[in-house]
């Protein structure tokens, strides 16, 4: 049983196109992350949902949304995508909005050309 | 400065060493300290939690924290090729994790 799910794997998109990523879990968290990890490793904080709630919202750019239909559940789309948004795409969970012991999907691995 | 440093290695020991990753903060503020190992194309996953100061021990882990000197250790003993990977640490005081930029670790056959 895969804990924390992200679709999809890999997506190599052309630049100026809009994307979505999906994630879900089934640990039953009520928080849920997206990070960007860039080619150096270095795991960035784009956003961070308490029970669908936005509580952790840094600068990124507003092409970047993301949407909470449930606490299961947080997907991220990204419009006009850009050749310096390609990275690794990291969604997380936790069982609370303390940020410890996080649990993380496998990645999606975006690359614009 | 960044408010977590960790040097990005890469370390490449021996099997069977003992391994010692290290990261240095500035923020006191901190009390929730993490490692995470993150293998190749993978997500991290969680090692070791530590709640303030003092250390933790985890079959061939321990994880320290000094929090007056701002210094939180990993330790690995009885090395593996199977601990090869990158050594993520991050650390809290509310919300939001910081990283540290993790440290590629290589155990040599």
């Amino acid at each position: 049983d895969t804990a924390v799910s992200q679709t999809p794997k890999y997506l190599v998109t052309q630049m100026g196109n809009d994307k979505s990523i999906k994630c879900e879990q089934n640990l039953g968290h009520d928080t849920m992350y997206w990070y960007k990890q860039d080619s150096k490793k270095f795991l960035k904080i784009m956003f961070s949902y308490n029970n669908k709630e936005l509580i952790i919202n840094e600068t990124v750019p507003n092409r970047f949304s993301p949407k909470s239909p449930d606490k299961a559940h947080l997907n991220l789309h990204i419009n006009s995508l850009e050749l310096g948004d390609s990275a690794v795409y990291f969604c997380a969970s936790s069982q609370t909005g303390l940020a410890t012991e996080a649990f993380f999907g496998q990645g999606t691995r975006l690359t614009v050309v | 400065q960044k408010e977590v440093e960790q040097d990005p290695g890469p370390l490449s020991v021996p099997e069977g060493a003992i391994v010692s990753l290290n990261c240095t903060y500035s923020n006191s503020a901190f009390q929730y300290f993490m490692w995470y190992r993150q293998y190749s194309r993978k997500g991290p996953e969680l090692l070791m939690y530590t709640y303030s100061s003092g250390n933790k021990e985890d079959g061939r882990f321990t994880a320290q924290v000094d929090k007056s000197s701002k210094y939180i250790s990993l330790f690995i003993r009885d090395s593996q090729p199977s601990d090869s990977a990158t050594y993520l640490c991050a650390m809290s005081a509310g919300y939001q994790l910081i990283w540290g930029a993790g440290t590629k670790l290589i155990i040599k056959p």
